[in-house]
């Protein structure tokens, strides 16, 4: 099964950027990369998706290797808000084709004031 | 604009009683899921459906049944509630079979088994 490794924590205070790397070795050629955001006791949001190369919209970028074996999720000025737990996805290439993404634990980031 | 609606929000069981959890989605998807997710890990697929009519099994299924009689709708039965099944259920939807495609999130069931 395909798996992604990524950190289980990391601390950041207000203002500062914020880079999380998601290891993804076996990513199939047609997955894509896929970040959620989950806050306590709400259910994940889909942050940013992309392919290759760089990704970047309203709440964050994403930055793809020509490999593809891993990925970085990167929020500019971060705000105490953006403590959360956030969740590095990719398609499982031997689901038989159907969209079961795999949940890891996720890293949980703590911005401090 | 609701998205995706799980009720109830929180429920108490006593063991060995059985309840349903209710998805339901506005956005025509094809695709919903059955979520749990247990205290500081990520999230465990219990079931999925990929269209009206049909589901299939996830990671973690045991103890538990679903129905999709609707496209908009997707059900979660626990039909001997035990305290293993303690945990926070979430539902999701998605527009396609490829992770390609978002999924849209429901603000989650916490049920406790006592």
């Amino acid at each position: 099964l395909a798996k992604t490794t990524q950190p289980i924590s990391m601390d950041s205070y207000e203002g500062q950027e914020v880079n999380i790397t998601c290891s993804h070795n076996n990513i199939a050629t047609n997955d894509y990369i896929t970040w959620y955001q989950q806050f306590p006791s709400q259910g994940p949001r889909f942050i940013i998706q992309g392919y290759k190369t760089k990704v970047t919209n309203e709440v964050a970028s994403l930055f793809i290797p020509a490999d593809r074996k891993s990925s970085t999720l990167s929020l500019p000025r971060v705000s105490l808000s953006d403590t959360a737990v956030y969740y590095c996805l990719v398609g499982d290439p031997f689901s038989g084709g159907y969209n079961k993404l795999i949940f890891g634990a996720g890293t949980r980031l703590a911005v401090h004031p | 604009n609701a998205g995706v609606t799980q009720t109830p929000k929180f429920r108490v069981l006593k063991t060995g009683q059985s309840m349903t959890l209710l998805c339901a989605q506005d956005m025509n998807h094809e695709y919903m899921y059955w979520y749990r997710q247990d205290p500081g890990m990520g999230l465990r697929l219990i079931h999925y459906s990929v269209g009206e009519g049909t589901t299939a099994k996830g990671e973690v299924p045991d103890g538990y049944n679903v129905s999709r009689l609707k496209k908009q709708n997707f059900l979660l039965g626990l039909e001997s509630a035990a305290p293993s099944q303690t945990s926070v259920y979430f539902c999701a939807s998605s527009e396609g079979d490829r992770a390609n495609y978002g999924y849209t999130f429901g603000s989650g069931t916490r049920l406790t088994v006592v």
